[in-house]
Order: structure tokens, then C-alpha cells, then sequence
């Protein structure tokens, strides 16, 4: 089975400051991973997604992650936030196989808020 | 193209009675993932459902729950009975196949608040 930690509940950060959202995953097979953004009251919308390949994944909003195998760690970063980051943001994993299907596992959720 | 859409956006039901979720995938989408977030947690996979067939329904509770997508129609998310434990964000996602590579498109959820 495959779980995901999310390290931080709450991450408080300054306008243009850079952030890292931690993300650890565990999981005995291959996986494919996913970060999610949830601004209030709305669904979640994908920032970015590993799929195979380079390990460095670029997002929208000025967003990157990067896969780290021998840590199993998905985190996330962006060097400059804006307040309209300020959102709860979602890891989650899925097995990476053929054949399979994708049902989402997710972690519990970082809030980012940015403060002017 | 509009989006997953999801309604009601807000429902309150008393202890016992039913409440009945509706799911429109995007267009083009015959796969169906339901989830359900419970305050201050992350999002917990419930059921899929590709068009009239339930795949997966692995994360619903035995009782009292269960979900359907017909072949017409949207996908309903039906809870019989309901206990003040059911009080969660229930959310619906679409995708276009079902290989774990595809995004899955969120709607906006339902809140269901049980008195």
C-alpha cells in the first residue's frame, strides 16, 4: 500500500520569500506523484505531476518539484510566493504500473499562507 | 468545455435522513473517482466508476453508501441514513482513460453538513 506524509500542517511565509513544501512517500512499488493546489471552497486543481523521467518537474504558477527516490520525497518550491499562493496544497501518489488506474492517495495537506 | 461540475454545492440533512450527491464529469470523461475530506484532513479515495460499472469501491464504508453512473446522467453519490460522521467535503474527479498517468479534473465538492 502507499501512504504520504505531509511534514508541515501550516507553513507561514513573507511576500516574495521562497517556500518548500515537504512531501514523503512510501510505497513498495513504483509510483507516480502529484502535487494539487485547493484555494477555498473550490476543487483541486493539478500543479504538477512525475511521471518518469527528470527528476525536476516544472508547474503553472512558478511551481517545481522535485522526485528524490533514495529519500522518497516529492517536495515542492517556488522562489518568489505571491499572497495569491496562499492556498492548502496536496502530495499525492498513485501506483505507477501499466495497466492500473489512477486512485489518488493523499496526504494531509499543507496550508501556505503568505503575509504581506 | 465546462468543467466537473458538482451539485449541490452545500447540503444540511438531519440525523436519519438521505442525501443524494450529483456528479457531471467533463466532457468526453467516462471515468469517475469520488472522494471525501473530512475537516482539517486530506482527501480519501472512496469509489470509481467507468461509465454503468462500479471498478473500485475499496474506500466506501459497507453500509449505507453507494454510488452509480449511469449511462446516462450524472454520477450520484447516495447516503442513506445519515450520521452526523458523514459531515465531510465530498469531491468527484473525471478523466479520459483510466491509466494512472491521466489527470484527473476535480469538481468545485459538496458540503454536507449533518444536524
Amino acid at each position: 500500500a502507499q501512504s504520504v506524509t505531509q511534514l508541515d500542517s501550516q507553513v507561514p511565509v513573507f511576500e516574495e520569500a521562497p517556500v518548500e513544501l515537504r512531501c514523503n512517500y512510501s510505497s513498495s512499488v513504483s509510483v507516480y506523484l502529484f502535487w494539487y493546489v485547493q484555494y477555498p471552497n473550490q476543487g483541486l486543481q493539478l500543479l504538477l505531476k512525475y511521471l518518469s523521467g527528470s527528476t525536476l518537474v516544472k508547474g503553472i504558477n512558478g511551481f517545481e518539484a522535485e522526485f528524490n527516490k533514495s529519500q522518497t520525497s516529492f517536495h515542492l518550491r517556488k522562489p518568489s510566493v505571491h499572497i495569491s499562493d496562499t492556498a492548502e496544497y496536496f502530495c499525492a501518489v498513485t501506483r505507477g504500473v501499466s495497466g492500473g488506474y489512477n486512485k489518488l492517495i493523499f496526504g494531509a495537506g499543507t496550508r501556505l499562507a503568505v503575509h504581506p | 468545455n465546462a468543467g466537473v461540475m458538482q451539485n449541490p454545492r452545500h447540503l444540511v440533512r438531519r440525523r436519519g435522513q438521505e442525501a443524494r450527491l450529483r456528479c457531471s464529469p467533463m466532457k468526453g470523461h467516462s471515468h469517475v473517482y469520488w472522494y471525501r475530506q473530512l475537516p482539517e484532513e486530506g482527501l480519501k479515495f472512496m469509489v470509481y466508476l467507468q461509465k454503468e460499472n462500479i471498478i473500485d469501491e475499496s474506500g466506501m464504508p459497507k453500509e449505507r453508501f453507494s454510488a452509480e453512473f449511469p449511462k446516462e446522467g450524472p454520477s450520484i453519490l447516495r447516503i442513506q441514513q445519515v450520521v452526523r460522521g458523514d459531515s465531510a467535503a465530498y469531491f468527484c474527479a473525471s478523466s479520459t482513460d483510466r491509466g494512472p498517468g491521466n489527470e484527473q479534473f476535480f469538481g468545485p465538492g459538496t458540503r454536507l453538513t449533518v444536524l
